[in-house]
């Protein structure tokens, strides 16, 4: 069965550290990956999107992605965090052209001032 | 300002009764989605359309209905069938080009509560 795993279910970084975000996808061998961020209360916004090509992709709010087809990870990366990074992200995940998405169970980001 | 909107915010239901939730996109966009998202479960996939007058099951169809009679219209309603139907709901939609399904866009959500 397709899924999406991201094994971190909260992780607390401190305002201005590095953060990865990780997420593993089960099948596919030509997968259309999304990083999705979710305010509480609110709908969920993009911060990028791999279909094809360069296997390093920029989004938006300084976040990056990349994807490792030898590991199934699409990994998200920020080199330094904000305080107003906190909230939940969910890794997404589509195995063919037309096919549904698949989310990862979410990563629940906190900052530390 | 293109979008989607989800009617009402909060929604409030007595047990036993079926409600109908809102979702208007005018993105023009071709495929629009149901999830339902409950604390520490992620997303999960009610129904889902990809065009006019069709629709398909997702992993937890169960109690809801929807109908897709026009492009930017997708209604969800909760039938009483549901047993736990407290949780947010989130509407979505995405643009098919060149027979690719692009990245999905989410409205603001609505949250239900039976009461």
């Amino acid at each position: 069965a397709q899924s999406v795993t991201q094994p971190d279910i909260h992780i607390t970084v401190s305002e201005g550290a590095s953060l990865e975000l990780r997420c593993n996808y089960s099948y596919g061998a030509t997968p259309y990956l999304f990083w999705y961020v979710q305010s509480p209360g609110q709908g969920l916004q993009l911060l990028l999107k791999y279909f094809s090509g360069d296997t390093l992709v920029q989004g938006i709010k300084g976040f990056e992605a990349e994807f490792k087809r030898s590991q199934s990870s699409f990994n998200l990366r920020k080199p330094s965090v904000h305080w107003s990074d906190a909230a939940e992200y969910f890794c997404a995940y589509r195995g063919s052209t037309l096919g549904r998405l698949y989310f990862g169970r979410g990563t629940q980001l906190t900052v530390w001032p | 300002d293109g979008g989607i909107t989800q009617s009402p915010k909060y929604l409030f239901r007595k047990e036993g009764q079926n409600v109908t939730l809102s979702c208007e996109q005018n993105l023009n966009h071709d495929a629009m989605y149901w999830y339902r998202q409950d604390p520490g479960q992620g997303l999960r996939l009610i129904y889902y359309s990809q065009i006019v007058n069709d629709f398909q099951k997702g992993d937890i169809a169960e109690g809801y209905s929807v109908s897709r009679e026009k492009k930017e219209s997708f209604p969800l309603t909760v039938t009483s069938a549901q047993k736990n139907p407290t949780a947010f709901y989130l509407c979505a939609s995405s643009r098919i080009k060149d027979n690719v399904n692009t990245e999905a866009f989410f409205g603001q959500g609505t949250r239900l509560t039976v009461v």
